[in-house]
């Protein structure tokens, strides 16, 4: 089985100012890994996700996320952020074989002027 | 093209009701996921279903719960004598194939309500 950890359940930032959501991940088998994003009263769109090969992902949005497997954590961050990147963040993990997800209990991005 | 749809958008029903939910996939996808996303609990996986295979319900949180899925097409959860703590926002997604590498397309939730 896997689990994910979320450790910020809000992230208060100002506009322009650079953001990194954590996610730490246990599994004790090989996973794929994702951030989706959940807009206020939308369902969740996929941000970026990394399945293999070079550990750093580019997603949409300008986001990236760095995989690294030694500390088990797929932290994602972004530059500088918009007002409109205020949203709920989830931090998932499927199995590379088994494709259900399971997801972190999130993490609200709050941007404010 | 057209995404993963679901209706209805809210549901609210009294406690001891059933409801029933139901998911149109995106055409060609041969999976389908439900999922459900409450405040104590999170996103929680329910039950999926890989084309004709026998579905994995190993999510389904008692046998109130059930699903099924038509024609490899349409899916609908049932819950049966609804209670409060059933009230959350059901989620169905869908993708191309099974697997870990497949992005699954969500829809935008039914909001269930229990009163």
């Amino acid at each position: 089985a896997q689990s994910v950890t979320q450790l910020d359940s809000q992230v208060p930032v100002f506009e322009e100012a650079p953001v990194e959501l954590r996610c730490n991940y246990s599994s004790s088998v090989s996973v794929y890994l994702f951030w989706y994003v959940q807009y206020p009263n939308q369902g969740l769109q996929l941000l970026l996700k990394y399945l293999s090969g070079s550990t750093l992902v580019k997603g949409i949005n300008g986001f990236e996320a760095e995989f690294n497997k030694s500390q088990t954590s797929f932290h994602l961050r972004k530059p500088s952020v918009h007002i409109s990147d205020t949203a709920e963040y989830f931090c998932a993990v499927s199995e590379v074989r088994y494709s259900t997800l399971t997801f972190g209990k999130g993490t609200m991005l709050l941007v404010s002027p | 093209g057209a995404g993963v749809s679901q209706s209805p958008s809210n549901k609210v029903t009294e406690k001891g009701k059933d409801v029933e939910l139901r998911c149109d996939p995106i055409s060609g996808h041969t999976a389908l996921y439900w999922y459900r996303q409450s405040l104590g609990q999170g996103l929680e996986f329910l039950i999926y279903f890989q084309g004709n295979s026998a579905p994995d319900k190993s999510g389904l949180p008692s046998d109130r719960f059930s699903a099924e899925r038509t024609g490899g097409s349409v899916s609908t959860l049932t819950i049966q004598r609804t209670q409060q703590e059933d009230s959350a926002v059901y989620l169905c997604a869908s993708s191309l194939g099974s697997g870990g590498a497949y992005e699954q397309y969500f829809g935008p939730g039914t909001r269930l309500t229990v009163t």
